[in-house]
């Protein structure tokens, strides 16, 4: 069964611009979460979205955002982008939700200039 | 709120011999979920093991083990036989359990960079 698999892999932006990620599941998993990973604040959770509604947010800006698809598919958004957005952007799937293990996607690296 | 602690930054082992990475963890919540995740330098994040923690037994995957200390809040992974390609990054994470699926939020520590030695 193939894994998490996101596009792109590297992303070079300037500040101001607006940014989508893609994050395709493991086959039946319907259950998307998103991290930031930054070498000062670690790994951080983003949102979390379930049956293409968001059921978790973590402490982070309105400048980010994100939906999911009727085929689990999920998208994350960033607008206005700053120097700091900079990071490795992981997505993780779960089969359900609650108690099953995250499996992770290989991230997406976004630059910011 | 939760949190997970990696107070060793850098850890080295000698290819064949064991390491143990340490991890504590802060919660208030009885029904929970801890895991090793591994990290090369590829990026890609690697489940290594999990423990849940209403069950006393200590996880076993292969050379990787757990020591599970709920009393303690302590969570340390034994690697045995270390092999080059085990070095990476590791991290702690932690997720608090809810039957209604309510909340799927890791919580990672730090991670500690584990390096083999040939």
């Amino acid at each position: 069964k193939a894994g998490v698999t996101q596009t792109p892999r590297y992303l070079i932006k300037t500040r101001g611009q607006q940014v989508t990620l893609s994050c395709s599941p493991i086959s039946g998993h319907r259950s998307v979460s998103w991290y930031q990973q930054t070498p000062g604040q670690g790994l951080q959770f983003l949102f979390e979205y379930f049956s293409e509604t968001q059921r978790n947010k973590g402490n982070f800006p309105g400048r980010f955002s994100g939906r999911q698809f009727s085929n689990s598919r999920s998208e994350m958004n960033v607008s206005t982008l700053e120097l700091g957005d900079s990071a490795l952007y992981l997505c993780a799937s779960s089969l359900v939700r609650g108690t099953d293990t995250q499996y992770f996607g290989p991230g997406t690296r976004l630059t910011v200039l | 709120a939760q949190t997970v602690t990696q107070s060793q930054p850098e850890m080295s082992v000698q290819e064949a011999e064991t390491v143990t990475l340490s991890c504590t963890y802060d919660t208030s919540e009885s029904d929970y979920y801890l895991f090793w995740y591994k990290q090369p330098p590829s990026r890609q994040m690697i489940l290594v093991i999990r423990q849940e923690a209403y069950k006393q037994q200590n996880a076993t995957e292969n050379r990787f083990s757990v020591n599970f200390q709920k009393a303690a809040k302590s969570f340390s992974l034994k690697i045995s036989d270390s092999q080059l390609g085990d070095a990476a990054m590791y991290f702690c994470a932690y997720r608090r359990g809810d039957p209604t699926g309510a909340n799927s939020k890791l919580t990672f520590g730090k991670g500690i960079t584990l390096s083999v030695r040939p």
